[in-house]
């Protein structure tokens, strides 16, 4: 059963960059039918995507935050992660990370998993 | 960006009774080169992730009970709880994957 895990510090400090990584567990990182995305979940702005990375290497970024995000992977620890730069207030949020379903045409698809979540907190 | 707007905000329904909660699509999010609707719902309970109840505005994941249903297509959408159960209480989103991915701001359902 495939599992994911979100892991990193719960608190950063104010124009800091917020580092999150995914670890997955009952199947393979590097599989060619999956791809791998970021999301957040505030009270105000409810769920957004923040950027998925594809079985091919590709990443692609929610416009809004695309200066200040990266996504990346690292298939020997079969983990990706997440970088978000110059953090503020805003930032704080309950962040998932979370498979893609099997990859269509001109979508990467639906989340179909998901990890339990972490939250981060911003001190300024 | 295609916003995603949910009706009704909250919602109590008696157990048993039907739930239905509706979701807009600021444009169409069937992909005509597949007819499929790029539009999925999630349940979330508290302090759980969500969690894929419905894809492609009508396929049922596997292991969800049949009393969740999903209909509509291009840009007007509903998913129905035929018969309401305790443990259906939670928020529901939809979601759009057609162009970016962006949420409807989610409907809590209670029980009246």
């Amino acid at each position: 059963q495939l599992q994911l895990q979100e892991s990193g510090p719960g608190l950063v400090k104010s124009s800091e960059t917020l580092s999150l990584t995914c670890t997955v567990s009952g199947g393979s990182i590097s599989s060619s039918s999956y791809s791998w995305g970021w999301i957040r979940q505030t009270p105000g702005k409810g769920l957004e995507w923040i950027g998925s990375l594809s079985s091919g290497g590709s990443t692609y970024y929610n416009p809004s935050l695309t200066s200040r995000v990266t996504i990346s992977v690292d298939t020997s620890k079969n983990q990706f992660s997440l970088n978000l730069s110059s953090v503020t207030a805003a930032d704080m949020a309950v962040y998932y990370c979370a498979r893609h379903g099997v990859r269509l045409p001109g979508t990467l698809n639906y989340f179909d998993s998901w990890g339990q979540g972490a939250l981060v907190t911003v001190s300024s | 960006d295609i916003v995603m707007t949910q009706s009704p905000d909250s919602l109590a329904v008696s157990l048993g009774e039907r739930a239905t909660i509706n979701c807009k699509s600021s444009q169409s999010v069937l992909y005509s080169s597949n007819n499929k609707n790029y539009l999925a719902w999630y349940q979330q309970k508290p302090g759980q992730p969500p969690k894929l109840l419905i894809y492609w505005a009508s396929t049922r994941e596997s292991g969800v009970p049949d009393r969740f249903s999903g209909s509509g297509s291009g840009t007007d959408f509903t998913l129905t709880i035929s018969s309401l159960q305790a443990e259906d209480v939670a928020v529901y989103y939809c979601h759009q994957h057609y162009s970016s991915y962006t949420f409807g701001q989610g409907t809590k359902l209670e029980i009246k």
